[in-house]
């Protein structure tokens, strides 16, 4: 069965330090991956998705950039976090199709001071 | 633009039935689905709908009608455990979620 990991599950950074969050998926090949935030009241808001490995779409214009170092591996990564980029964020996989449920990972919570 | 309405917030009693709304506005249509995610978790996966009716899974239950760009989820023999966020989310021409920012229920004894 498919397993999705995502660490750290919580992390408390200061404004202007760099940040990356890491998401592997287990038991499936070339996935297509998403990365959400998640704001308190809020929808979901799709940040990246990738569909395959050095292949990231970027959805909201923003200082975050993502990953894809190899096929099962997703990154979000910041150079300078803002107090805006706190939020709960969730990676998710789904089937290559592009018309498969998508799964999501156990979510980091971030909190930028 | 695309949109996702859903009620923000709903109250019920354990034992009984609600019916949680959603109504879409998207560029296209490739789906419907409903998500349950509970305080401070990843939202987990409850049902699909592509074509008209009903889909039925236990005491889960969720209508689609296209034409009225309208779906809800109805819970029967509602728990306590069914405390919960509810969210729809449609996918739209180009296969990507669009998210509405969910129903908070509220289950009382």
């Amino acid at each position: 069965s498919q397993t999705i990991h995502q660490w750290p599950a919580t992390l408390v950074q200061p404004v202007g330090s760099p940040l990356s969050l890491e998401c592997t998926v287990e038991g499936t090949s070339n996935p297509n991956l998403y990365w959400y935030r998640q704001a308190a009241g809020r929808g979901l808001q799709l940040l990246f998705y990738s569909v395959g490995i050095g292949q990231i779409s970027s959805e909201v214009p923003q200082n975050l950039s993502a990953s894809r170092p190899q096929d099962r591996q997703f990154i979000l990564s910041s150079k300078k976090l803002l107090l805006s980029d706190s939020g709960f964020y969730l990676c998710a996989w789904g089937g290559q199709q592009g018309s498969e449920t998508q799964y999501f990972g156990p979510g980091t919570r971030l909190l930028v001071l | 633009g695309q949109n996702i309405d859903q009620p923000t917030e709903m109250t019920a009693t354990e034992g009984a039935i609600v019916q949680i709304n959603c109504t879409y506005q998207t560029s296209g249509f490739n789906g419907l689905f409903w998500y349950q995610q509970h305080a401070g978790e990843a939202p987990t996966f409850l049902s699909y709908n592509v074509l008209d009716g009903l889909e039925e899974k236990g005491r889960f239950s969720s209508f689609l009608s296209r034409s009225k760009g309208y779906s809800y989820l109805l819970l029967k023999e509602l728990q306590m455990k069914d405390s919960a966020s509810y969210l729809c989310a449609v996918r739209d021409s180009n296969y990507q979620l669009i998210w509405g920012a969910g129903t908070k229920l509220i289950i009382k004894p």
